[in-house]
């Protein structure tokens, strides 16, 4: 069974620091992708990551895909106020492309 | 930018009672999906539909749950007996899967919120 797992579960950071957010996965998926999630709102596709190596630029948010290390990363720098939000990774599981989701990742960024 | 509808944004229900939550997936869109979240905790899958057919469901779907696509657009997810436990955010998804958007992640409607009382 594919488990995907997150850490930490909860980030409280200051404005102006860079900090990583991780997840790691269990089997082999040729796909990942990262969702943000604001409070009481859905889910907003930020990045899809195909490949091993495959790096991702959004703004302040880097994203980065091991497939060999079954492990993804978000590297934010200089956080701003705005990122604040709960970032969820997933992986593609089963012939039906169905999403199975990481714990997520409470990122609160104080002024 | 086209988008995947979710219609109420709330539903409060007495146990036991039958629920329907419907979906407007994007038109050209192949795949459709259920997905829910309990408070504070991490998407879960429910059911994946192709072709007019559940082609797969989680241990979650259990008989109590049922979906449809009654006709060229709606998307429904029916839970016949309501409980306690299923009070959570309920979101549809879906995605085109051919060609040039084969790997495009699922597209997610803002979600209905179910409380059953």
């Amino acid at each position: 069974e594919l488990k995907v797992e997150q850490n930490p579960l909860f980030l409280s950071m200051q404005e102006g620091k860079n900090y990583t957010i991780y997840c790691n996965y269990s089997t082999t998926s040729d796909r990942l992708y990262w969702y943000r999630q604001d409070p009481g709102k859905s889910l907003e596709s930020l990045f899809v990551l195909l490949s091993n190596g495959a790096v991702k630029q959004e703004g302040r948010l880097m994203a980065s895909l091991d497939t060999k290390a079954r492990l993804s990363t978000i590297h934010i720098t200089a956080a701003v106020h705005d990122l604040s939000a709960t970032y969820f990774c997933a992986v593609v599981g089963g012939a039906t492309n169905k999403l199975i989701f990481g714990t997520g990742t409470l990122l609160a960024v104080q002024p | 930018e086209p988008e995947v509808t979710q219609t109420p944004s709330h539903q409060v229900t007495q146990m036991g009672q039958e629920v329907i939550l419907r979906c407007v997936p994007i038109s050209n869109h192949l795949y459709f999906y259920w997905y829910r979240q309990i408070l504070g905790q991490k998407v879960e899958f429910l059911v994946s539909f192709y072709n007019n057919e559940i082609s797969e469901k989680s241990e979650i779907f259990d008989d109590q749950f049922s979906v449809e696509r009654p006709d060229g657009s709606n998307f429904t997810l029916k839970i016949r007996s309501t409980k306690l436990e299923d009070s959570a955010m309920y979101f549809c998804a879906s995605v085109d899967p051919r060609g040039a958007y084969s790997n495009q992640p699922q597209h997610f409607g803002d979600g209905t919120r179910l409380s059953i009382l």
